[in-house]
């Protein structure tokens, strides 16, 4: 069965450096994810990405964040400027549709472990 | 403010019971509703799903059920076996904005003992 792939399954880095987390979605998928859990914290929705642009984010996503999907296959988060607080379990998740269908659920990524020190 | 809340963080039962999660959330928005069960190092895995215009939905030893007067579901399986210890996360998302973004509970964690 096809799944979502990230990389690295682990990074550290230091308060202030920039990180980019790595996805590969679903291949026919079209709807990107990235969604974050801080440590004993709920799951928390991050941004959705669809036809090369963002269609929503929450308040989490500031701008020291961003997305992109460089080429047909990749999908990347980027945080710009890290601190201590952002250290969390980050997924990506990707689904076929979105928008009125009531038959997507996200497929997940097994995730990355962002550490800052 | 919690719009999904699972208030019990933990659950055991035994081999072959029955094992009964529930969840509740209070923003009537909400017309799609999902479980998903998490183990150890790996990502949410989708386990069911059940739309509003429905009350039941059932897959295998799985069923979802929907009481949208009491804005409460549950996930059940039985009979519970001892590979369904995880952590299983009611979601829930406004059909009509991005299916895909989904608000989550707390989670609640079976232990299903042999």
């Amino acid at each position: 069965e096809p799944e979502v792939t990230q990389t690295p399954s682990h990074q550290v880095t230091q308060m202030g450096q920039e990180v980019i987390l790595r996805c590969v979605p679903i291949s026919n998928h079209l709807y990107f994810y990235w969604y974050r859990q801080i440590l004993g914290q709920k799951v928390e929705f991050l941004v959705s990405f669809y036809n090369n642009e963002i269609s929503e984010k929450s308040e989490i996503f500031d701008d020291q964040f961003s997305v992109e999907r460089p080429d047909g296959s990749n999908f990347t988060l980027k945080i710009r400027s890290t601190k201590l607080e952002d250290s969390a379990m980050y997924f990506c998740a990707s689904t076929l549709q979105g928008g009125m269908s009531y038959n997507s659920p996200l497929h997940f990524g097994n995730g990355t472990r962002l550490t800052v020190t | 403010d919690q719009q999904v809340k699972q208030n019990s963080p933990s659950l055991s039962v035994q081999e072959g019971r029955i094992s009964i999660l529930n969840c509740d959330y209070t923003n009537s928005m909400f017309d799609y509703f999902l479980w998903y069960k998490k183990y150890p190092a790996e990502g949410p895995t989708f386990l069911i799903s059940i739309s509003s215009i429905k009350d039941k939905n059932e897959d295998g030893r799985f069923t979802v059920f929907l009481n949208k007067s009491a804005k409460h579901l549950s996930l059940h399986i039985v009979p519970s076996q001892p590979g369904d210890s995880a952590v299983y996360f009611c979601a829930a998302s406004a059909g009509h904005t991005n299916a895909g973004k989904s608000t989550f509970g707390d989670g609640t964690t079976l232990t299903v003992k042999p």
